[in-house]
């Protein structure tokens, strides 16, 4: 069956970076792209960007660029998510998620919470 | 940007049916998808492109979207579909192209 799972809990002080990743199976890695998306505790979902696990090619919200690089490595079909100068306003759980090309998010990883705190 | 409206919480008795809106300009030119989210849980597809179901969602789960306005119907309401509900769609005019709406509250009365 159809599994992302992403990488365990951070703690990161405030200026640092955190990378995140996402290993997937079950399915062909590059046939769909991988979305991520946060979550602040008690808040609603916010879209960061996505990426196409075949091209490489990215896009990301206007909030986060300049500060968010997604990546893959297809030959152990993981997907990574790296957010830099990290402030407590990152603190939330980050989800990625496989879907067709500019839809929805058809299957989830687990989440990883990244708590920034000095 | 484009801008999702949801009712904050809606509450029905076991046995009954859920109706959760998700308004939009002109929503019904989209395709509209609904997740389900469980506290401490990922979110869960529960509808796609309007109205249909992933596999493995029960049929009481169904979708509409019409004019300025998609729902998601909930027949035969279980305690367990207890849940945060959120509808999404893909703009292309959008800074982030996967908008979300703010979210429901579904409680089981």
């Amino acid at each position: 069956q159809v599994q992302l799972v992403q990488s365990g809990a951070e703690v990161k002080k405030p200026g640092a970076s955190v990378k995140v990743s996402c290993k997937a199976s079950g399915y062909t890695f590059t046939s769909y792209d991988i979305n991520w998306v946060r979550q602040a505790t008690g808040q609603g979902l916010e879209w960061m960007g996505w990426m196409n696990p075949n091209s490489g090619n990215t896009g990301y919200a206007q909030k986060f660029q300049g500060r968010v690089t997604m990546t893959r490595n297809t030959s152990i079909s993981t997907a990574y998510m790296e957010l830099s100068s990290l402030r407590s306003e990152d603190t939330a759980v980050y989800y990625c998620a496989r879907g067709p090309f500019r839809s929805y998010g058809l299957n989830w990883g687990q989440g990883t919470l990244v708590t920034v705190s000095s | 940007s484009y801008v999702l409206t949801q009712p904050p919480s809606v509450s029905v008795a076991p046995g009954q049916t859920a109706r959760i809106t998700c308004g939009g300009n002109n929503i019904g030119s989209k395709s509209v998808h609904w997740y389900q989210q469980k506290p401490g849980q990922a979110p869960v597809l529960v509808v796609y492109d309007d109205s249909d179901r992933p596999s493995g969602i029960p049929e009481r789960f169904s979708g509409s979207n019409s004019g300025n306005t998609a729902t998601l119907t909930i027949s035969r309401v279980e305690a367990g579909d207890e849940a945060d509900y959120y509808c999404q769609v893909w703009d292309s005019s959008s800074d982030r192209p996967w908008v979300f709406g703010g979210g429901t509250k579904l409680t089981v009365l």
